[in-house]
């Protein structure tokens, strides 16, 4: 089992709609979370920190339920923009730390 | 802006050949990382450094070795290139100690640097 797992998609949606996203990690030491975003063929980018009491970024909204081990990514009003990819990311703490990445979920918005 | 620099966007070698990957961070940050992706399997750590002449195996160190002799440098080599190295080599570097005033935890990434090898 993947430590962090994630639908690969992809995701088809139109312009305009909300589409969710789900990340599912195993290790209960995770102690940080953050969703990246990727484009092709170019290097993952920060799209936002994901804190226990959920939290909001104008179209974007990320929530964290620790007891099921489980992150979400919901966007609103998809813009033609948003098309990616977005890791999940868990950053273990000891010491130094781990990042553990999911593999990703594709999403295509579509005119 | 953090600005991490990888010394190659695309690599051919033969099989057999020594590969050094470079990546410099000009931000004084004192972790440094090396991923490889992989369709389907994300990104791997191959190693990571959280302080000079430090280094730490990732998940996947078999072939590879690090180098890391300043703070803004971390260098990824392979020491007899294979076929299943073939990848995508994505630098990382990020401030501060765990759980330290500077700790956002966000991971800048280089470019990434695309290696073949035939």
């Amino acid at each position: 089992r993947k430590e962090v797992e994630q639908d690969p998609g992809p995701f088809n949606v139109p312009e305009g709609a909300t589409v969710a996203f789900n990340c599912t990690y195993s290790n209960s030491a995770s102690q940080s979370f953050f969703w990246y975003r990727q484009d092709c063929r170019k290097e993952p980018k920060l799209l936002m920190s994901v804190y226990s009491s959920g939290n909001e970024d104008g179209r974007f909204t990320a929530q964290l339920n620790r007891a099921s081990q489980y992150i979400s990514l919901l966007i609103r009003d998809s813009k033609l923009s948003d098309s990616a990819t977005y890791l999940c990311v868990v950053r273990i703490t000891s010491g130094t730390y781990k990042y553990i990445f999911g593999t990703g979920t594709r999403l295509k918005v579509l005119a | 802006d953090v600005k991490v620099t990888q010394s190659s966007r695309y690599l051919v070698k033969r099989t057999g050949e020594k590969v050094f990957l470079e990546c410099v961070q000009d931000m004084d940050h004192e972790n440094m990382f090396w991923y490889r992706q992989d369709p389907g399997l994300g990104l791997r750590l191959i190693y990571f450094s959280y302080d000079v002449k430090m280094k730490e195996k990732g998940d996947i160190p078999e072939g590879y070795s690090v180098s890391r002799e300043k703070k803004e440098r971390f260098s990824l080599i392979l020491e007899s290139a294979s076929t299943n190295q073939t990848s995508m080599y994505l630098c990382a570097s990020t401030p501060g100690l765990a759980g330290g005033h500077s700790d956002t935890g966000e991971l800048f990434f280089g470019e990434g640097s695309r290696l073949t090898v035939l």
